[in-house]
């Protein structure tokens, strides 16, 4: 099973939709994290969760809705989103996320949003 | 002021070619980590390595080497005899101390090795 999986991998939805990412770990780890990829902008952390709880939010509008029922999974829940919402959206984890540590994250493959 | 700076959008290479890939940063930490990630076609972003600020030794796993010197603030990636499987985007990124774990990526460097 590889360390991290999102689903689904490709996603077309309309701006009136209501769809979910999902993202799933398998490395034991305590914080995850959603990062949005556009084109020629560097990676935008959006969100991060560490033991299930929210602990930053980059000033993300609130058409997006994480969630992080357990320390396994994460979700991004998106509804009424634009066209330049269109974009890579990346789920990393990592082991902790505490000031005064580092450790390195590892990312899914990304869920491919396209936004008509 | 950006962080991270990869001044190189797009590089060609001819295979079996050397390429150096760029990465200069800015941070007023004293310890901070830099990583190296490689994103092929498929999307994935692939960890490369991750440095301290207080190692300033060179590394090198087999084709890839990466030259820190704090002297410059740059952190540059060595592909040696690149091949086609070389060819994705490498994106440089920083960790402060002082920011817990968050990441702030360069903007990337394509690299496209032509057979």
């Amino acid at each position: 099973e590889t360390g991290v999986t999102q689903t689904p991998r490709h996603l077309v939805m309309g701006m009136t939709n209501k769809k979910s990412l999902k993202c799933e770990q398998h490395l034991g780890h305590n914080a995850m994290y959603w990062y949005k990829q556009s084109a020629k902008k560097p990676l935008e952390l959006m969100f991060v969760y560490s033991l299930e709880e929210r602990v930053e939010n980059n000033s993300v509008p609130s058409r997006f809705s994480p969630e992080c029922p357990n320390s396994s999974h994460l979700f991004l829940h998106l509804h009424t989103l634009q066209p330049e919402d269109s974009a890579l959206y990346l789920c990393a984890s990592s082991r902790g996320w505490l000031a005064g540590e580092t450790d390195t994250q590892y990312f899914g493959p990304g869920t491919r949003l396209t936004v008509l | 002021a950006q962080k991270v700076t990869q001044a190189q959008t797009e590089i060609s290479v001819v295979e079996k070619e050397d390429v150096t890939l760029d990465c200069v940063y800015e941070t007023r930490d004293t310890t901070y980590y830099l990583f190296w990630y490689k994103q092929p076609p498929s999307g994935e972003l692939v960890f490369l390595i991750r440095r301290n600020s207080f190692d300033e030794q060179n590394e090198i796993s087999g084709r890839y080497s990466w030259n820190f010197q704090k002297s410059t603030s740059s952190f540059n990636f060595t592909i040696t005899a690149s091949q086609v499987v070389d060819s994705a985007v490498y994106f440089c990124a920083l960790s402060e101390e002082s920011g817990a774990n968050n990441l702030f990526f360069g903007t990337g460097t394509r690299l496209t090795v032509i057979p």
